[in-house]
């Protein structure tokens, strides 16, 4: 099947620093990607569409300016969380999607400001 | 989109077949059922899909009522492994419409 993965899988960061997160769409190429963030014991929530070559489509109440998201490739989609707070520290997913019909997601990547 | 329910949790005996139940009442003629499970701190896999036929692949069943206001994912020979939040979603088809929308899920626990 397709394979997503996702650097790093965990990170640790000090408050107000930037994180970056990578997606790779490892054996397909992959015009559209999403970003999705999990709070423990929650389902997973959207945050944004990420399409190559074009500007992200943010979900409502997903700062962009706070969450940036560059696809610049078509195997490739990246996440910076810019001065992340503790209020950050969440499981922040990709997925990428596959012959235009479905989804394959990431293994995750754990964010922990403190 | 249409909504689906599913029940929070059930169990499974190891080597069972689990059946896992999604009611999506309002679903419209041309969207899909699809399924993906979320194992304890991992991304979410993609287990099956189908839009009016029964749908078999190496992992799953997925059965799909004549009037499509149901389905049921049918793992035959359950595991350990297999024990994990069993996802049903509604997805309509085209440009613009692939973004999945998750609910609570099933929580499957497969007891030795």
């Amino acid at each position: 099947g397709a394979v997503v993965s996702q650097h790093p899988s965990r990170v640790i960061c000090k408050s107000g620093t930037s994180v970056k997160i990578e997606c790779r769409s490892l054996d397909f190429q992959a015009t559209t990607m999403f970003w999705y963030r999990q709070f423990p014991k929650q389902s997973l929530m959207l945050m944004a569409t990420s399409n190559e070559g074009s500007k992200a489509t943010y979900e409502q109440g997903v700062e962009k300016d706070k969450f940036l998201i560059n696809h610049a490739s078509l195997t490739l989609s990246t996440l910076t969380v810019t001065s992340a707070h503790p209020e950050d520290s969440s499981f922040y997913i990709c997925s990428a999607l596959a012959g235009q019909q479905t989804q394959y997601f990431g293994p995750g990547t754990r964010l922990l400001v403190l | 989109d249409a909504k689906t329910t599913q029940p929070p949790s059930m169990d499974c005996a190891e080597g069972r077949a689990a059946n896992l139940p999604c009611n999506h009442s309002t679903i419209s003629g041309n969207e899909y059922v699809y399924w993906y499970r979320q194992i304890h701190s991992q991304g979410p896999q993609y287990i099956i899909h189908g839009l009016k036929n029964n749908e078999t692949n190496e992992m799953a069943s997925l059965i799909i009522t004549e009037d499509r206001k149901s389905s049921t994912l049918i793992l035959p020979h359950a595991t350990l492994r297999d024990t994990a939040v069993y996802y049903c979603i509604v997805r309509p088809p085209g440009a613009g419409s692939y973004q999945l929308t998750f609910g609570k899920g099933t929580k499957l626990s497969v007891i030795p």
